[in-house]
């Protein structure tokens, strides 16, 4: 199976807050990551948090880690149609990071 | 800082020609990865280089070829193209304070 497993879907009107699961087969790295796909663009690094963390608050965003559930997610406060993309947390190797499909993000006004 | 920079970002090839897709990073990082992404597929490894003069098989390595030139540059060789081979082809580099990848904008290729 998939070593990254995410929901491919979510839909949710503008000013409600969007939140995004990924769930892990491996959590022994460092750091992990959410990256953001717009269409037509390349991936960028939307946030990141350190393993011995349970939670990143960065502005809008908000990252919740579960170590024992092997569980990550990143909320989006006040969702915007900007936030349209699909959204990635790549799993870490040692020297590489594997991508799953990724959540597509559709906001509507 | 360009940072990470794909050339060609399009291309039409036919069945059999064969190209290059050259990615060039200025940010002195030591790995590189060259990355395909299909749609409903996600993205996929194809090969990658944790340091200039080395170079390893990702998950999709097959009909493709690729050459560490220097530090700076990681290239994509197609031999042959095939239709299975139309796709959007990401070049990255790893490194900064967390490890994290720097994608290029992407090289769409269309194999007819």
């Amino acid at each position: 199976g998939e070593d990254v497993e995410q929901s491919l879907f979510l839909s949710v009107r503008e000013g409600d807050s969007s939140v995004i699961n990924c769930t892990y087969t491996d959590s022994s790295s460092t750091y992990l990551y959410w990256y953001k796909q717009e269409p037509g663009a390349g991936l960028q690094l939307l946030t990141y948090i350190f393993s011995n963390m349970d939670m990143k608050q960065d502005q809008r965003l908000t990252v919740l880690l579960n170590k024992k559930d092997k569980h990550l997610s990143l909320r989006i406060a006040d969702t915007q149609t900007g936030d349209s993309a699909i959204y990635f947390c790549p799993r870490p190797g040692y020297s590489t990071l594997t991508f799953g499909k990724g959540t597509m993000l559709l906001v509507s006004p | 800082n360009a940072g990470v920079t794909q050339t060609p970002k399009f291309q039409v090839l036919k069945t059999g020609q064969s190209m290059t897709l050259q990615c060039a990073q200025d940010m002195n990082h030591n790995s590189m990865y060259w990355y395909r992404q299909d749609p409903g597929m996600g993205l996929r490894l194809i090969y990658y280089s944790a340091s200039e003069g080395t170079t390893d098989k990702g998950e999709v390595p097959n009909g493709y070829n690729v050459s560490r030139l220097n530090k700076r540059e990681f290239s994509l060789r197609l031999e042959s193209a095939a239709p299975s081979q139309t796709s959007v082809y990401f070049c990255a580099s790893r490194g900064g304070n967390t490890g994290e990848l720097f994608f290029g904008e992407g090289s769409r290729l269309t194999v007819l």
